[in-house]
């Protein structure tokens, strides 16, 4: 039972590289997000995904872009990192069967750390 | 999405019952309440929902009065082990169509010997 894999779980970047994130969950969940954690500021929400080919902005989504062009699979880039996009970021998934105002069990990942020079 | 205000740390010695309390003044009518808990260098993990009264499972209790205004999580016997983040979270957003799930700070519990 592998639940929601993150992919790479450690990277150094220097000012203006690319590089992206990969998060997959083997648990047909329509729903998957993504996060960041910073020291002090617990869990804010970047982007998510409510099915294959959808995305929207989440609390901080500006220097990131996503794309989920498979159910299992939902992609965080960051096109030219920064300094202030060093962070741990979690991915993670849930159902979409659901009524309203519940959301559910999430299942998140064990976490990707980034540190840009 | 109902804000949720909650104590950014607490400290309680092994083996005492340990009540983090939760206020979200705006609760709406449809809205559940979930606990969260996370382990340094881990993601947060899925503790207990409730929509109220009481609900109880094999690791805490979460108690929600007739109002719905606030919530109490409850962690019986506390160790060591428990030291964690726990976040409160109240619905999910209308403006994301109840898809958008977030976080706050959390409350830190740092249990003592």
């Amino acid at each position: 039972n592998a639940g929601v894999t993150q992919t790479p779980k450690f990277r150094v970047l220097k000012t203006g590289q690319s590089m992206t994130l990969l998060c997959a969950q083997d648990m047909n969940h329509e729903y998957m997000y993504w996060y960041r954690q910073d020291p002090g500021m617990g869990l804010r929400l970047i982007h998510y995904s409510v099915g294959e080919g959808t995305t929207a902005k989440g609390e901080v989504p500006d220097g990131y872009n996503v794309s989920r062009l498979k159910k299992q699979n939902f992609l965080l880039g960051l096109e030219s990192a920064a300094p202030s996009q060093t962070s741990v970021y979690f991915c993670a998934s849930r159902t979409g069967l659901a009524p309203e105002g519940y959301t559910g069990e999430l299942f998140f990942g064990e976490g990707s750390r980034l540190t840009v020079l | 999405l109902a804000k949720t205000t909650q104590p950014i740390s607490m400290d309680s010695y092994e083996g005492q019952e340990v009540n983090i309390t939760c206020s979200h003044n705006n609760i709406a009518t449809n809205d559940y309440i979930t606990w969260y808990q996370q382990f340094p260098s881990q993601g947060p993990r899925f503790i207990i929902q409730g929509y109220k009264t009481k609900v109880t499972n094999e690791v805490a209790s979460l108690f929600i009065p007739a109002d719905r205004k606030s919530s109490t999580l409850s962690l019986p016997r506390v160790s060591l082990s428990d030291t964690a983040v726990y976040y409160c979270l109240v619905g999910a957003s209308r403006s994301g169509g109840y898809q958008k799930v977030t976080f706050g700070i959390g409350t830190k519990l740092q249990v003592i010997p």
